[in-house]
């Protein structure tokens, strides 16, 4: 049963608009959230986390929301760029330990100039 | 800065071969990690190491060992090689940084088992 559910495998968006990716999750023990861009050929990359005593965090165009009682997240990116173009994986662990997290298959996303 | 750094980028095996994937990280992180992807999937915890000399297995950890050789190297050997072991391994190492979790990846190793 997977934990971590990205159920969108991809997302298109024009340029300049709002892109909204959704992250769902089972695990009731996961209390740090964590979304990773991955460009091809390449290693994923941090890009914003929030805790469980958090339900927003904003980090210059994108912000996470969490919504603990329906075990929801979402990553905001406003205004969208064609360099937000890539792979994004949402993923989640417990006891804050940011390395065994368990992620989600990912959101393809493309911003069209 | 460096950051995670890995070799090789790219390996063909064939089945029953074995080979040693190297990873290091300059960050001084004290917990260091072993993931493969497999196409269309996120990213499967194989091995980790929280500190210097220790290590535990992940989700997917059947086919592969691991040395945490100190606290820079962390590599992981698969003894004899299968296809099902095709796939795109990635190292990570995380610390606290900036005042939160962060894990940093390295590039990947794209391994083909034939």
């Amino acid at each position: 049963d997977q934990q971590v559910k990205q159920n969108s495998p991809s997302l298109s968006v024009q340029e300049g608009r709002i892109s909204i990716l959704n992250c769902d999750y089972t695990n009731s023990m996961f209390d740090y959230f964590l979304w990773y861009k991955k460009y091809p050929a390449e290693g994923p990359t941090f890009l914003i986390s929030i805790s469980s005593i958090k339900d927003k965090n904003e980090d210059g165009r994108f912000t996470v929301f969490l919504n603990k009682s329906a075990k929801h997240l979402s990553l905001h990116i406003v205004p969208s760029q064609p360099g937000d173009s890539a792979v994004y994986f949402c993923a989640a662990s417990a006891n804050t330990n940011a390395g065994k997290s368990t992620f989600g298959d990912g959101t393809t996303l493309t911003v069209k100039p | 800065n460096a950051g995670v750094t890995q070799t090789p980028k790219f390996q063909v095996l064939k089945t029953g071969q074995s080979m040693t994937l190297q990873c290091a990280q300059d960050m001084n992180h004290n917990s260091m990690y072993w993931y493969r992807q497999d196409p269309g999937m996120g990213l499967r915890l194989i091995y980790y190491s929280a500190s210097e000399g220790t290590t535990d297995k992940g989700e997917v950890p059947n086919g592969y060992n691991v040395s945490r050789l100190n606290k820079r190297e962390f590599s992981l050997r698969l003894e004899s090689a299968a296809p099902s072991q095709t796939s795109v391994y990635f190292c990570a190492s995380s610390g606290r940084d900036r005042g939160r979790y962060e894990q940093y990846f390295g590039p990947g190793t794209r391994l083909t088992v034939t």
